[in-house]
């Protein structure tokens, strides 16, 4: 079995400010990793992904994440926040095993301010 | 069009009502899920169909019976409520395999559920 921990539940951030969400997993297989971000009351969007190959992975809004196996770490940043990046940021784990099944970190309220 | 759609957006009843929840995806995906999320955001798996199958069923009390009558609709009823059992509820779909890691899951907005 999987598990996901986001060791902060609220990250307060003032715009152009850089951010780091934490994200570590805890999984005895080889994983896949995901980030997915839930703006108020809508339901949850895939945010970027690491399935293989290059480590860092970056989404179209200028989040990144990088793969780090030896930390069991896959940490969200962006090098400079927007008001509208306000929203919760879930970190998810799942098996590359062939099945379906997602396994939830508590998620991280990240709020911008001016 | 909305690509996953959930039936009702809000919900207030009263302990001991039964109570449905519909859900209806338009992405010609496989596999449909239903997830709870609690009042601190935790976000927790209770059912996944495929092709009308069950595949996954977590530990949830068998107050909460999902049909999925074809594979588009995955619907969740709910027995003798409690308390307990407000919440957001979250209904997914997905490509099965490895298209449910390279596109992800498709969440709808979620149905409020208030228990009083």
């Amino acid at each position: 079995a999987q598990s996901v921990t986001q060791l902060d539940s609220q990250v307060p951030v003032f715009e152009e400010a850089p951010v780091e969400l934490r994200c570590n997993y805890s999984s005895s297989v080889s994983v896949y990793l995901f980030w997915y971000v839930q703006y108020p009351n809508q339901g949850l969007q895939l945010l970027l992904k690491y399935l293989s190959g290059s480590t860092l992975v970056e989404s179209i809004n200028g989040f990144e994440a990088e793969f780090n196996k030896s930390q069991t770490s896959f940490h969200l940043r962006k090098p400079s926040v927007h008001i509208s990046d306000t929203a919760e940021y879930f970190c998810a784990v799942s098996d590359t095993g062939g099945g379906n099944k997602l396994t939830f970190g508590t998620g991280t309220q990240l709020k911008v301010e001016l | 069009d909305t690509a996953v759609s959930q039936t009702p957006k809000y919900l207030v009843t009263q302990m001991g009502n039964d109570k449905s929840i519909k859900c209806e995806q338009n992405l010609g995906h496989d596999t449909m899920y239903w997830y709870k999320q609690d009042s601190k955001k935790f976000l927790k798996i209770m059912f996944s169909y495929n092709n009308k199958e069950l595949i996954i069923n977590e530990t949830v009390p068998n107050r909460f019976s999902p049909k999925s009558p074809d594979k588009a609709h995955l619907n969740l009823h709910i027995n003798s409520l409690e308390l307990g059992d407000s919440a957001v509820y979250f209904c997914a779909s997905s490509q099965q395999g490895d298209r449910t890691f390279l596109d992800g899951y498709t969440f709808g907005s979620g149905t409020r559920l208030t228990v009083v």
